[in-house]
């Protein structure tokens, strides 16, 4: 099983501004997906965004886009233009081709947006 | 579409007890998967099935937990007997993508567990 770090957790930002989510993770996999799940407080996980191992252009998705820095073994996800429904947690969940590209969670960042 | 349903959305029972907790999947998808997600951690796998047969349970607790998809549709995730340490939301996702193939998971808005 590999190690999944979201060093950050819990993070304010100003309604409006962007906000940046860091996420780094163990893998000898050359090729794995990168995905990011939002969590409400309903309780729900949201799919946001995916990313390539092999994708040569960073993900983006709406308000939602990625730093992919393969060499680093790490991505951030950067969400613009912070709205009061973004308060939530985020979770980075990188998934292997070796272990059957099942998602592996992060113990994620917990994002409050203020008004 | 509907969405992965659910239920019972809040269980409390107390330990030594048994609980069931059922998932209905998207129609169509046939991988389905349970998580579990202990208070302030991400969700873990606990089992993987594609249609009615087991890809995945090598994190379930097999001495007291255990999964069933009889028909390759609906699932039920039993615990027995409960321990205080299942305290935690029991996340239900469904796949329309094979197991071993990549792609977004589609989850339920889980069934918390309390064990007193």
């Amino acid at each position: 099983a590999q190690k999944i770090t979201q060093t950050q957790p819990g993070m304010f930002v100003q309604e409006k501004e962007a906000v940046t989510l860091d996420c780094t993770y163990d893998t000898s996999d050359q090729s794995y997906g990168l995905f990011w799940y939002k969590q409400p407080s309903s309780g729900e996980m949201i799919f946001l965004i995916y990313q390539g191992s092999y994708d040569e252009q960073n993900a983006t998705e709406g308000r939602y886009s990625l730093n992919f820095q393969k060499a680093r073994k790490s991505t951030n996800l950067v969400i613009s233009a912070s709205q009061l429904g973004d308060s939530a947690m985020y979770f980075c969940a990188p998934s292997e081709e070796a272990a059957g590209n099942k998602l592996t969670f992060g113990g994620g960042t917990r994002v409050l947006v203020k008004p | 579409e509907a969405g992965v349903a659910q239920s019972p959305r809040y269980k409390i029972i107390e330990k030594r007890q048994s609980v069931a907790f059922w998932c209905n999947p998207i129609s169509g998808h046939a991988t389905l998967y349970w998580y579990q997600q202990i208070l302030g951690q991400g969700p873990k796998l606990l089992i993987q099935f594609q249609n009615n047969g087991v890809v995945d349970d090598s994190q379930l607790p097999k001495d007291r937990f255990s999964a069933e998809r009889l028909k390759g549709v609906d699932s039920t995730l039993k615990i027995q007997p409960a321990k205080l340490e299942d305290s935690a939301v029991y996340l239900c996702a469904s796949s329309p993508y094979a197991a071993g193939n990549t792609g977004e998971l589609f989850f339920g808005e889980g069934s918390r567990l309390t064990v007193l």
